[in-house]
C-alpha cells in the first residue's frame, strides 16, 4: 500500500514552454502533498506544500507564478513549470501525506526535467 | 530553527563490512526522525523512523538506527553491507508544528567495493 506515482518520469522541453508534472496517490487519499526539487548530488529542497482544495504554500524563494501547483483532489496534485528555462532543469519529487500515515510521507519516483 | 547535519558526504566500505552513517539534528522539541535511501534516478524509500519509545529502531534491509538524545544523533547502522546498498542516504527531521514538513540532511553517498 501507500504508493505514489509521478508522470512523466522524464521530460525534455524547449525553453519558453510549459511542462506539467502529475503526482498521484494510488491507494490512499492524501490530505497534503509536497513538491521537492533536487539538483544533481544534492539534497531535496521543499518547494511547496499543497492541500486539497486550497492554495499551495510556497517556500521562501520559490516563484509561485513560475511553479504552479494545483491540488484538485485527494489523490492528484500537479506541478506546472511555466516558461521553462534551462536553469529549471532538475529532478522533481512529490510526496503524499495522510493523517492515517503516522507522519510518514510517501514519495513518488521523481520526474527528470530537462529544458533545452 | 531546526536542522539536520550529515557530516559525511561520501563513504566507501567493502562488501561485508559494517556501516555507520552519521546524522545530527537540532530541534527544540521531541524529534521525529527518518532515514531514507535513494538509488540513482529514483525516489526515496523509507528505511526506518523514530518517534518515541525504544531508542534502537529496526528497519528494512537489515538497517537499524539508534536515537541518542544527549548527542542529538540518529546514526544509521548495518552490520554487513551488500553491494546493492550502494546509494544515497538521507536523514530527515519532521516538524510536526508546520504542516508536517521534512527537513533533510545533505545526504551521504555510500559506495560499496567488492
Amino acid at each position: 500500500g501507500a504508493v505514489v506515482s509521478q508522470h512523466p518520469s522524464w521530460v525534455i522541453c524547449k525553453s519558453g514552454t510549459s511542462v506539467k508534472i502529475e503526482c498521484r496517490s494510488l491507494d490512499f487519499q492524501a490530505t497534503t502533498m509536497f513538491w521537492y526539487r533536487q539538483f544533481p548530488k544534492q539534497s531535496l529542497m521543499l518547494m511547496a506544500t499543497s492541500n486539497e482544495g486550497s492554495k499551495a504554500t510556497y517556500e521562501q524563494g520559490v516563484e509561485k507564478d513560475k511553479f504552479l501547483i494545483n491540488h484538485a483532489s485527494l489523490t492528484l496534485s500537479t506541478l506546472t513549470v511555466t516558461s521553462a528555462h534551462p536553469e529549471d532543469s532538475s529532478f522533481y519529487i512529490c510526496s503524499a501525506y495522510t493523517l492515517q500515515g503516522a507522519y510518514e510521507q510517501y514519495f513518488g519516483p521523481g520526474t527528470r526535467l530537462t529544458v533545452t | 530553527a531546526q536542522s539536520v547535519t550529515q557530516p559525511d558526504i561520501h563513504i566507501t566500505v567493502s562488501e561485508g563490512a559494517s556501516l555507520e552513517l552519521r546524522c545530527n539534528y537540532s530541534y527544540g522539541a521531541t524529534p521525529y526522525l527518518f532515514w531514507y535511501v535513494q538509488s540513482p534516478g529514483q525516489g526515496l524509500q523509507l528505511l526506518l523512523k523514530y518517534f518515541s519509545g525504544d531508542t534502537l529502531v529496526q528497519g528494512i534491509k537489515g538497517f537499524e538506527a539508534e536515537f541518542k538524545r544527549s548527542q542529538s544523533s540518529f546514526n544509521l547502522r548495518k552490520p554487513s553491507v551488500h553491494w546493492s546498498d550502494a546509494a544515497e542516504y538521507f536523514c530527515a527531521l519532521l516538524n510536526t508544528g508546520t504542516a508536517s514538513k521534512l527537513t533533510f540532511g545533505t545526504g551521504t553517498r555510500l559506495q560499496v567495493t567488492l
